[in-house]
């Protein structure tokens, strides 16, 4: 009975690839995240997103895009696929305001 | 946000009490103090946070100094599947666009049998 989940766990795409990774929250929480943890283990917020605001963190490139079908998904697009983006990326939800949030299992995305 | 420092490793005996330690002398009034931790391969889990008082759940202490300038997470009984890296986060309560938290290098703590 997972409360956050993602889809897939592993990726492997080449470089030039546009990709999405999927999330789902049965919470009934109206807020949702992104965060990005890189081979340095530095886990960092891309974006927050509720049916209100779209906060985007200002050094993630447009390549990357939410998108989300509806309040329980969240889902995460890159386009154009670099080296770079090689990295766990992990959603999370909450309420909105609310201090404690609900991470999923991670997604770990390798650029070849 | 204020910026946090804390010890790169700990290491803790199993059934001792863990005290991870962080310091954020720059805090402003309104920030909170949160903690997490990641178990290797998984998602961070959220501890435990505060404002200005002493907090306590299920899972841990949080004990915040006068002036609010450090604090200490305690797990009072440590386990050895409390191995994990914990992060100490100072962050603003954020209205309805959520919390966006900024975490660092994190304290890993290994508890040894």
């Amino acid at each position: 009975d997972t409360a956050v989940s993602q889809t897939p766990k592993y990726l492997v795409t080449q470089m030039g690839n546009d990709k999405s990774i999927k999330c789902e929250q049965n919470l009934g929480h109206d807020t949702m995240y992104w965060y990005k943890q890189d081979s340095k283990k530095f886990l960092k917020i891309m974006f927050s997103y509720n049916n209100k605001e779209l906060i985007i963190n200002e050094t993630v490139p447009n390549r990357f895009s939410p998108k989300s079908p509806d309040k329980a998904h969240l889902n995460l697009h890159i386009n154009s696929l670099e080296l770079g983006d090689s990295a766990v990326y992990f959603c999370a939800s909450s309420q909105p305001g609310a201090h404690e949030q609900y991470f999923g299992p991670g997604t770990r995305l390798t650029v070849t | 946000d204020a910026k946090t420092t804390q010890p790169t490793s700990m290491d803790c005996a199993e059934g001792r009490a863990a005290n991870l330690p962080c310091n954020h002398s720059t805090i402003s009034g309104n920030e909170y103090v949160y903690w997490y931790r990641q178990i290797h391969s998984q998602g961070p889990q959220y501890i435990i946070h505060g404002l200005k008082n002493n907090e306590t759940n299920e899972m841990a202490s949080l004990i915040i100094t006068e002036d609010r300038k450090s604090s200490t997470l305690i797990l009072p009984h440590a386990t050895l599947r409390d191995t994990a890296v914990y992060y100490c986060i100072v962050r603003v309560a954020s209205g309805e666009g959520g919390n966006q938290f900024y975490f660092g290098t994190g304290t890993s703590l290994t508890v040894i049998p």
